[in-house]
């Protein structure tokens, strides 16, 4: 079945560091692909996501492009803050979504 | 910015006893659904709901679960006789699509169900 695999955390970073979370996936058909994330206390809000291949989907300095051929969807941004610490869901959707494990990232002052 | 709430955020009960977890979708949506986040582990889905009856559901979502719409606000989740293993994060989620390209779910900030 449809499935995506991130890497495992806790990453921590140094502020204004360069960030970049893996995703891969599987999937039959052409899925819709999602990076969500949960701040510390709240629910999973949508950072961003892409529809379709080569699409780049972008939100707050953080970007991600979907790559058929490799069947990827990395999170990246050129300059973390402190305030980007909390828990990043990859994931995709034929329909309902399926979620990746999560990946906890920490950004010391 | 609408919102997904869901009450209560945090609850603790006896091994065997009932738990109804609600949620008030967004106004204007028709899909619902709920999730649940085990410690440490990944979101998983359980049951979609679209024009009150169930859509899909997992193999998680037992016959110990239902869900139910009572009035055109709210959304449940009920777990009968809930075990230790249902200790986890539940998670209300709603989307006016509900399929395609263009869904995207709005999920509340969960309920944190712990079993004694």
């Amino acid at each position: 079945g449809d499935s995506v695999t991130q890497m495992e955390g806790p990453v921590t970073l140094s502020e204004e560091a360069f960030l970049t979370i893996n995703c891969t996936y599987t999937a039959t058909g052409y899925p819709s692909l999602f990076w969500y994330v949960q701040y510390p206390g709240e629910g999973l809000q949508l950072l961003l996501k892409a529809t379709k291949a080569d699409d780049k989907g972008s939100n707050k300095g953080f970007e991600a492009t979907y790559r058929k051929e490799t069947t990827s969807f990395h999170l990246e941004k050129g300059s973390v803050q402190v305030s980007d610490s909390a828990v990043y869901f990859c994931a995709l959707s034929p329909d309902k979504i399926i979620f990746g494990k999560g990946t906890r990232l920490h950004i010391l002052p | 910015e609408p919102e997904v709430t869901q009450t209560p955020s945090h609850q603790v009960t006896q091994m065997g006893q009932e738990v109804i977890l609600r949620c008030v979708p967004i106004s204007n949506h028709l899909y619902f659904y709920w999730y649940r986040q085990i410690l440490g582990q990944k979101v998983e889905f359980l049951v979609s709901f679209y024009n009150n009856e169930i859509s899909e559901k997992s193999e998680i979502f037992d016959d110990q679960f239902s869900v139910e719409r009572p009035d055109g606000s709210n959304f449940t989740l009920k777990i009968r006789s809930t075990k230790l293993e249902d200790s986890a994060m539940y998670f209300c989620a709603s989307s006016r699509t509900g399929t395609g390209r263009a869904n995207v779910l709005t999920f509340g900030a969960g309920s944190r169900l712990t079993v004694l």
